[in-house]
């Protein structure tokens, strides 16, 4: 089936360190996979970080990236330099396009430390 | 733009009871969703709906859980004789064509 797999947290980083998530798919009903990350800041509800519908393809977002490897069927969240404001809930998610839902990873939580 | 709105934020059941969420999508916004996510996992579609009609509802127990979205805009989830395993926040998002998935706040259910 269709799934999600991303790093177990919680994960803790000390500010202005670097940071990655690691997310690897299987999309084996979906022909072209669209890949997202969401984020749930504290108090808040789920929001779109950052997509992107076409393997080989970087999307940014506030100082995040990813980059869509189809090769390794990945959709690594990386950051240079993370701030406290991060701290959040990272979700990786894929979908088959607009208007149709998607398929969550269980969430890596990051607490950003000063 | 008012968001995706949801209520009640919170219910405390004991098993065997019912319940209502209730979701206000985004004005406009024709595909909605509800989603379940227990503690510690993401979030797991139940059904989603295109204007009032069901586009899928495989992964809703049919036997205590119903949704309903009659005109197409607002959206009511109901569980009947709730279960300690249906302790969870139950999410709604809606979208449109061109847009990106908005969700709400959720709705937190703890049943003891």
């Amino acid at each position: 089936g269709d799934s999600v797999t991303q790093t177990e947290g919680p994960v803790t980083v000390s500010e202005s360190e670097s940071l990655i998530i690691n997310c690897t798919y299987s999309a084996t009903s979906i022909a072209y996979p669209n890949l997202f990350w969401y984020v749930r800041y504290p108090g808040e509800g789920l929001q779109l970080l950052l997509k992107v519908i076409t393997a080989g393809q970087k999307g940014s977002s506030r100082g995040f990236e990813a980059t869509y490897n189809k090769e390794t069927t990945s959709f690594h969240l990386q950051k240079a330099s993370v701030q406290e404001s991060d701290s959040a809930v990272y979700y990786c998610a894929l979908g088959e396009g607009s208007g149709t839902y998607q398929r969550f990873g269980t969430g890596t939580k990051l607490q950003v430390v000063p | 733009e008012a968001g995706v709105t949801q209520s009640p934020r919170y219910a405390v059941l004991q098993e065997g009871q019912a319940v209502s969420f209730w979701c206000d999508p985004i004005s406009g916004h024709d595909t909605l969703y509800w989603y379940q996510q227990p503690r510690d996992q993401g979030p797991q579609l139940l059904v989603y709906f295109r204007d009032e009609a069901v586009i899928d509802n495989s992964q809703l127990p049919s036997d205590r859980f119903s949704a309903v979205r009659p005109k197409g805009t607002n959206s009511t989830l109901k569980i009947q004789s709730a279960k300690q395993g249906d302790t969870a926040t139950y999410l709604c998002a809606s979208s449109s064509a061109n847009t990106e998935v908005f969700f709400g706040k959720g709705t937190r259910l703890t049943v003891v």
